[in-house]
């Protein structure tokens, strides 16, 4: 079993639909990433959480240490949100562990 | 704004050829890394450093090996490029785990 799981793998949805992507894992962290990476292009750090909650603009990221779960939403959603988005943690060791990543694709 | 810099964003190489690929930081971070991203497989620890002159194996790091000769740059070596080699590579620096920061990433493509 990965250390960590996102759902949905893919996902497809309408210009101006809110968006949900799960991150769960199964270690101690001590910190959080969310990564966007568009087709082709290279990789950019959304988030970095170690608890509570962060905004950014139309996206907002949540942390629960004790569920050891995290959420990235995106609010009003847009074509230029597709991209890959993944999540990585990092563990009590040096090792960043990444999760498969959700395809996002937000249709006009 | 640039924090961590990849010299590429592509390369294209041969078969046979010796690559470099070199990762540049400038926020006095002790630890640095790379991984390589396959669809499919997502992203994997290739090697890490966790000072100048320190290097440990990731988890697939038959084929690579990396030079840090100064704290700002790590650098990834492919002795002799393969076609399994061909990825995305992604390198990654931090001094504690709440500042930690990603390179834009590099193309590798081997022919």
């Amino acid at each position: 079993k990965n250390e960590v799981e996102q759902s949905p793998q893919n996902l497809t949805a309408q210009e101006g639909e809110f968006i949900t992507i799960n991150c769960s894992y199964s270690v101690g962290i001590s910190a959080l990433h969310w990564l966007q990476q568009h087709p082709g292009g290279g990789i950019v750090s959304l988030f970095m959480l170690s608890s509570g909650k962060k905004k950014h603009g139309r996206l907002i990221a949540t942390i629960n240490i004790q569920e050891k779960h995290s959420s990235l939403h995106i609010t009003a959603s847009h074509p230029r949100d597709s991209a890959v988005y993944i999540c990585a943690i990092w563990g009590s060791n040096y090792k960043l562990t990444f999760g498969k990543g959700t395809l996002l694709t937000v249709n006009p | 704004d640039v924090k961590v810099t990849q010299s590429s964003r592509y390369l294209v190489k041969r078969t046979g050829e010796k690559v470099f690929l070199e990762c540049v930081q400038d926020m006095d971070h002790e630890n640095m890394f790379w991984y390589r991203q396959d669809p499919g497989l997502g992203l994997r620890l290739i090697y890490f450093s966790y000072d100048v002159k320190m290097k440990e194996k990731g988890d697939i790091p038959e084929g690579y090996s990396v030079s840090r000769e100064k704290k700002e740059r790590f650098s990834l070596i492919l002795e002799s490029a393969s076609t399994n080699q061909t990825s995305m590579y992604l390198c990654a620096s931090r001094r504690t785990v709440t500042e930690a920061f990603f390179g834009q990433g590099t193309r590798l493509t081997v022919v």
